[in-house]
């Protein structure tokens, strides 16, 4: 039982290039969510999910698009990579809402120059 | 204001002694609470839940405050490995969408020394 993988664990882009992030859980979770991580900001939502094909804008999601068309997977988008989408992101899923206990994933550190 | 605040430390504990601190949260709506640990570079992971009545773990202790908007973590008997860094996440009902959004607070460092 894998739990929440994500992919790639590092990556460097120059400013204006394009990635995208996947992430998969093994849990039949029904939430998934991508959150950013920031020295002395927290953890901020970008886009979540509340189920295969759905998706919803968190807190921060300008300049990142996401899709969920399979239950398993969540992937998240950098159209135009700019230095300040450097960050720690991270992937979640939960059973449910809010209810339910988040399950991360190891994260993705990406560095944009 | 921000919604979930914390103080982030560090809390500088002997080891072997009790810390607490607190977690405000500006939404009375909020519903469910939570304190995950998060070691250095590594992923979040949940701690424990927090319950109206309050709840022990082991030597941790969580209190729900409805009337003044706030948990608390108590750990007792501090660990070297108790140092990282706290969460406080709570549940805010989100109106757009269905479902509800987990708010994470920015975090309290603890560091346990001998």
């Amino acid at each position: 039982n894998a739990g929440v993988t994500q992919t790639p664990k590092f990556r460097v882009l120059k400013t204006g290039q394009s990635m995208t992030l996947l992430c998969a859980q093994d849990m039949n979770h029904e939430y998934m969510y991508w959150y950013r991580q920031d020295p002395g900001m927290g953890l901020r939502l970008i886009h979540y999910s509340v189920g295969e094909g759905t998706t919803a804008k968190g807190e921060v999601p300008d300049g990142y698009n996401v899709s969920r068309l399979k239950k398993q997977n969540f992937l998240l988008g950098l159209e135009s990579a700019a230095p300040s989408q450097t960050s720690v992101y991270f992937c979640a899923s939960s059973a449910t809402g809010g209810g339910s206990p988040l399950h991360f994933g190891n994260g993705t550190r990406l560095t944009v120059t | 204001r921000k919604e979930v605040e914390q103080d982030p430390g560090p809390f500088n504990v002997p080891e072997g002694a009790t810390v607490a601190f607190n977690c405000t949260y500006s939404n009375s709506a909020s519903q469910s609470f939570f304190w995950y640990r998060q070691d250095c570079r590594k992923e979040p992971k949940l701690l424990m839940s927090v319950y109206s009545s309050g709840n022990e773990d082991g030597r941790f202790t969580a209190q729900l405050n409805r009337a003044s908007q706030y948990i608390s973590l108590l750990i007792r008997d501090s660990k070297l490995s108790d140092s990282a860094t706290y969460l406080c996440v709570v549940n805010i009902q989100f109106v757009e969408a269905a479902g509800n959004k987990l708010t994470f607070g920015g975090g309290t460092r603890v560091l346990v020394k001998p």
